[in-house]
């Protein structure tokens, strides 16, 4: 079955403890993207990869970091999580770069920073 | 710069009415424009989208969508609303000639379908 899986599905942790959130397609999917949704300003694009090694920061990129080693994974780190960062967190893949492509979500991880 | 509007937080619909999802966008050269619904603990999926041609456009479960260039909208429409239809609806754009390779989405809109 054609998926986006994320884990874990639910996070608490506290602040400065470094987490790392993992995302794995296996539609061998070019474009990769982590989103962070809040009440009341939707979906926020974080980072997007456009293939291995190619990375590139979206509109809310402070305090995360990503990285693209192979194709299928794109892992989500917080060196050290701050309570703004606590969010419900969503991985996404799409065929290419190619903005008609449709995206598939993850099921999404719900972060809560202390 | 790319925006989204969806100014509405909520649509409330009986069943069997007509309903509509409003969105407005705006990119700096032609839009490639998105429809997604989350279900509660659920991820987003697709509905719909406008790459170009026919400003109507038509997707999953029944729902259509109308491109209007002029007054840069993309509003979200069903003739007959289910109570499965109740949900979170986000819509999205992305600019299809500046180069960029961002996406940018609306605040998003729970519509509730009461029987």
């Amino acid at each position: 079955e054609a998926q986006v899986t994320q884990n874990p599905r639910y996070l608490i942790t506290v602040t400065g403890k470094k987490l790392t959130v993992t995302c794995s397609q296996n539609m061998n999917h070019e474009y990769m993207s982590w989103y962070r949704q809040d009440p009341g300003l939707g979906l926020r694009q974080i980072y997007y990869s456009m293939n291995v090694e190619v990375t590139d920061k979206g509109d809310v990129p402070e305090g995360y970091k990503v990285s693209r080693k192979e194709k299928r994974n794109f892992p989500l780190i917080l060196e050290s999580p701050s309570p703004n960062q606590t969010s419900l967190y969503f991985c996404a893949s799409s065929l290419s770069d190619r903005g008609s492509n449709i995206q598939y979500f993850g099921a999404g991880t719900r972060l809560s920073v202390l | 710069a790319q925006s989204v509007a969806q100014p509405e937080d909520q649509v409330n619909v009986a069943e069997g009415n007509p309903l509509t999802v409003k969105c407005t966008y705006s990119v700096s050269g032609n839009p490639y424009l998105f429809w997604y619904v989350q279900y509660p603990n659920r991820g987003l999926q697709f509905l719909l989208k406008y790459i170009t041609g026919d400003n109507l456009v038509k997707g999953s479960y029944g729902f259509e969508a109308e491109f209007n260039k002029s007054q840069t909208s993309f509003h979200l429409k069903k003739p007959s609303a289910l109570v499965s239809d109740s949900a979170l609806y986000f819509c999205a754009v992305r600019d299809a000639t500046s180069g960029t390779y961002k996406y940018i989405f609306g605040t998003g809109t729970r519509l509730k379908v009461l029987a």
